[in-house]
This record gives structure tokens, sequence and C-alpha cells, in this order.
């Protein structure tokens, strides 16, 4: 099977902008979260879909949003970027309900400028 | 919330020797603790991973342990080679509906040949 793949994989934009992410998860995965990678913060989580409903959320502006098709493949939005979003933002599926196990993409390194 | 610690944050051996990674955790409710492996310029790989009914779990060089009682878990590899040098990261998370995972910081593991 094909892993998850993210695109683009690198993204440089501008203060103000705003900036669309794009998830695909393993074939037959239904679950997919989304984090955020920072050298000062780690690993933080985003959110999370299931069957294309959002059912969890971690602690992030409501300039962070998300939504996930009915193929399961997912976006992510941030508007109004500042230099602190600058990150690695990383897609990971899953195949159960209730995420076990847990399969990450490559990510997509976003450089704000 | 969620709480875990790892160290150390930076482990350097020699190859063929063993490596110990720690976690501890502070929600008592949490039962599933996956391990990752982030190579550089790639997302974390997940390589092991321990639910609660258990307390060691075996993969060939991999080894994690999980105390309930004490809230701490470990990674343990053995004959370390060249290869396993990478960032590693423990977390901790309730498997179910709500799973919102808590990551540890990450322990970069260089292994000398």
């Amino acid at each position: 099977k094909a892993g998850v793949t993210q695109t683009p994989r690198y993204l440089i934009k501008t203060r103000g902008q705003q900036v669309t992410l794009s998830c695909s998860p393993i074939s037959g995965h239904r679950s997919v979260s989304w984090y955020q990678q920072t050298p000062g913060q780690g690993l933080q989580f985003l959110f999370e879909y299931f069957s294309e409903t959002q059912r969890n959320k971690g602690n992030f502006p409501g300039r962070f949003s998300g939504r996930q098709f009915s193929n399961s493949r997912s976006e992510m939005n941030v508007s109004t970027l500042e230099l602190g979003d600058s990150a690695l933002y990383l897609c990971a599926s899953s195949p159960l309900d209730g995420a076990y196990e847990q399969y990450f993409g490559p990510g997509t390194r976003l450089t704000v400028t | 919330g969620e709480n875990v610690e790892q160290h150390p944050s930076t482990l350097s051996v020699q190859e063929g020797d063993s490596a110990v990674i720690k976690c501890t955790y502070s929600d008592s409710a949490s039962n599933y603790f996956p391990w990752y492996k982030q190579e550089l310029g790639k997302g974390p790989q997940l390589i092991i991973d321990i639910r609660s009914n258990v307390g060691e779990k075996k993969d060939q060089r991999i080894a994690v342990t999980l105390n309930k009682t004490a809230k701490h878990f470990s990674l343990h590899i053995t004959e370390t080679q060249p290869e396993d040098s990478a960032v590693y990261f423990c977390a901790a998370s309730r498997a179910g509906g709500s799973y919102i995972p808590t990551f540890g910081r990450g322990t970069s593991l260089i292994v000398h040949p």
C-alpha cells in the first residue's frame, strides 16, 4: 500500500497570507490527524477528522482549520499567517476508529517570512 | 491534561551498545503508548507500541516496557547500529473516541560506528 502523502512538501509564504495543505491517507484509513512540529514546542496535536467530521481539536487559534472529504483526503488551512506558524505540518492516518496505530506522512515544511 | 516527560534529550552510544529512553506520563487513564522514530527530512515512523494490559513487548532488537503503577514506560534498543541514529518520540493517549495523543519532546540518539 502507498503511504500517507502530503502536498506540497515545501512552502514559503508571507505574513498575512493564507495557506492550504493537503493530505492523502493510506487507502482504507478513515481517521486523519494533523500535527504541528517545531523545535520549541515539539509535536502538537491540531485536529482529527473521522468520516468527514472533526472529532477532536487541539489548543490552536481559529486561524487553523481543516476538513475531510468523502474519500478521506484532508486539507488544513491557516489564515492570516504569522511568523510563528513556520513549522513542519504532519498528517497521520489511522485505520481504526479511536486512532490506535498512526502512520505519518513526510510533512509539509512551511516557512513564513 | 496529559503531560509526558522524556529523557534523555540526547543519547550518544557506540555501535553494539544498548540504548534506553524513558518516558513518564501523568494521566492514569492513558492506555496506549507508541514510540516513533523520525529520521532527518521524514515524518515519524511507528516502531513499536504497547497497550496498558501488557507489561512488555519485543520486536527483534527493540523492546518496550510499561509500569502502570509508576506511570512510566521505556524503549530499549539492543545491539545498536548507525542506522538507528534518529530522533525518538514517545507518546501517551487514551485510545478511543477522544483520542488526543501527547508526545514527549524527543530523544536524539547518535550511534557512533
